[in-house]
């Protein structure tokens, strides 16, 4: 059962263009969000996370908003560079539950 | 460095033979998980331990898989009569607190294993 889906497996932006990568989730259990980014070779890192009591919480050039009606929630990243590009997890848990359940990923691209 | 350690990086076994993968949580953590990540998918939720109590297992976890966690420290991950759909990576992650409370996750860098 996939409860958290990333739809989009790749995304190529512009250097200093914006990147917005989305996320939609099914269990409204869920309750805290997280952005972890992989680079090959590696484990995920975590990047960014936001709780269900806000609708977006920014860190540097990594903003991330949730809106729980429609149950997504979207990284965006300004300026983008090259340096970001690796794969982008979306996770997800809730109160009663002891593992965080992740999306298949987007793979971002930032072009010089 | 005191992240998550993960040993070995990469093995490639025989179908039918058995492999153990070790983890090395970072030294303050008392929480510990398995996850399996397969090509092109997100992390999979395997197994969990807080200390040495292994607290939840995943239907993904089928009988030839055993985890252990002796003392509260590093963990092994057995797998018995490996199959080829086996093939993974295995990914090491450890908290301080529980994940209900808002605490991330710090992985390792993973075991890639192949089973020819």
């Amino acid at each position: 059962d996939q409860q958290v889906k990333q739809n989009s497996p790749s995304l190529s932006v512009q250097e200093g263009r914006i990147s917005i990568l989305n996320c939609d989730y099914t269990n409204s259990m869920f309750d805290y969000f997280l952005w972890y980014k992989k680079y090959p070779a590696e484990g995920p890192t975590f990047l960014i996370s936001i709780s269900s009591i806000k609708d977006k919480n920014e860190d540097g050039r990594f903003t991330v908003f949730l809106n729980k009606s429609a149950k997504h929630l979207s990284l965006h990243i300004v300026p983008s560079q090259p340096g970001d590009s690796a794969v982008y997890f979306c996770a997800a848990s809730g109160y009663n539950n002891n593992d965080m359940r992740f999306g298949a990923g987007t793979r971002l691209t930032v072009k010089p | 460095d005191t992240g998550v350690s993960q040993d070995p990086r990469h093995k490639i076994t025989k179908r039918g033979q058995n492999v153990t993968f070790r983890c090395d949580p970072i030294s303050e953590h008392n929480r510990l998980y398995w996850y399996r990540q397969t090509l092109g998918q997100g992390p999979e939720f395997l197994t969990y331990f807080q200390n040495e109590a292994q607290l939840e297992k995943s239907r993904l976890l089928s009988d030839r898989f055993s985890a252990e966690r002796p003392k509260g420290s590093f963990s092994t991950l057995e797998i018995q009569r490996t199959e080829q759909g086996d093939s993974a990576m295995y990914l090491c992650a450890s908290s301080s607190g529980r994940i209900a409370t808002n605490e991330k996750l710090f992985f390792g860098s993973g075991t890639q294993l192949s089973v020819l």
